[in-house]
């Protein structure tokens, strides 16, 4: 699904770097996700924002920050990671969460890797 | 919250074989897509089906809500169809999709 653009698609990084991951979409959706994905298992989600508002947050430790500035743009701030944090993360976007049982439309992702 | 299960973990066919990938789950569900994650990690996204049947080209799925699982059959394999197949859902009034953990395919020339 190349309708969702997730920028860098690889970023290195210190522990004590400060980084952040860009998605985008234009399809008019109004629900925006981040999953991340460590090797070899299946991508888990992080975040869902529904109409710029974080709807849900699982548990996700306070080292990742998500924000929504707008309905086209996603962003993860990231900070003080730690090694276990490399991953692919992975972002998506829906027409609607509130309407449920609108497909996810998934970027190409950021393979993090944390030095 | 809702589990998935996907079956089988892995399946090496040769080329031109036929496969059927199976999907248990344990709620109802108002969304359910199949996907294939490549080598490069992209997940390619093949069918939007929570409920009914889908065909695209070598490819088709079936969903049967009522008894919760869903298939996704692959004709005429080709080695670019290996990679990771997963199945992923949305229900159990949570938002968000929960994915099995994949069933690994590997076609061999």
């Amino acid at each position: 699904d190349t309708e969702v653009t997730q920028t860098p698609k690889h970023l290195v990084m210190g522990m004590t770097n400060k980084k952040s991951l860009k998605c985008e979409q234009h399809m008019g959706h109004r629900a925006m996700y981040w999953y991340k994905q460590k090797a070899k298992k299946p991508p888990e989600l992080m975040f869902v924002y529904s109409y710029e508002k974080l709807s849900i947050n699982e548990s996700v430790p306070s080292r990742f920050s998500p924000e929504c500035p707008n309905s086209s743009l996603l962003n993860l701030h990231l900070h003080a990671l730690q090694p276990e944090d490399s991953a692919l993360y992975l972002c998506a976007s829906s027409q609607d969460v509130a309407r449920r049982g609108q497909p996810q439309h998934f970027g190409d992702g950021t393979r993090l890797s944390i030095l | 919250g809702i589990q998935v299960e996907q079956s089988p973990p892995d399946l090496i066919l040769q080329e031109g074989a036929n496969s059927t990938l199976r999907c248990n789950f344990s709620d109802s569900v108002n969304n359910l897509q199949w996907f294939h994650q490549n080598p490069w990690g992209q997940l390619i996204n093949l069918f939007y089906i929570p409920s009914g049947t889908k065909q695209n080209g070598r490819l088709s799925a079936t969903t049967v809500a009522t008894e919760r699982y869903s298939l996704l059959y692959i004709s005429s394999s080709q080695t670019t169809d290996s990679g990771v197949y997963f199945c992923a859902v949305e229900g159990g009034g949570a938002d968000g999709l929960t994915f099995g953990k994949g069933t690994h395919l590997i076609i061999q020339p």
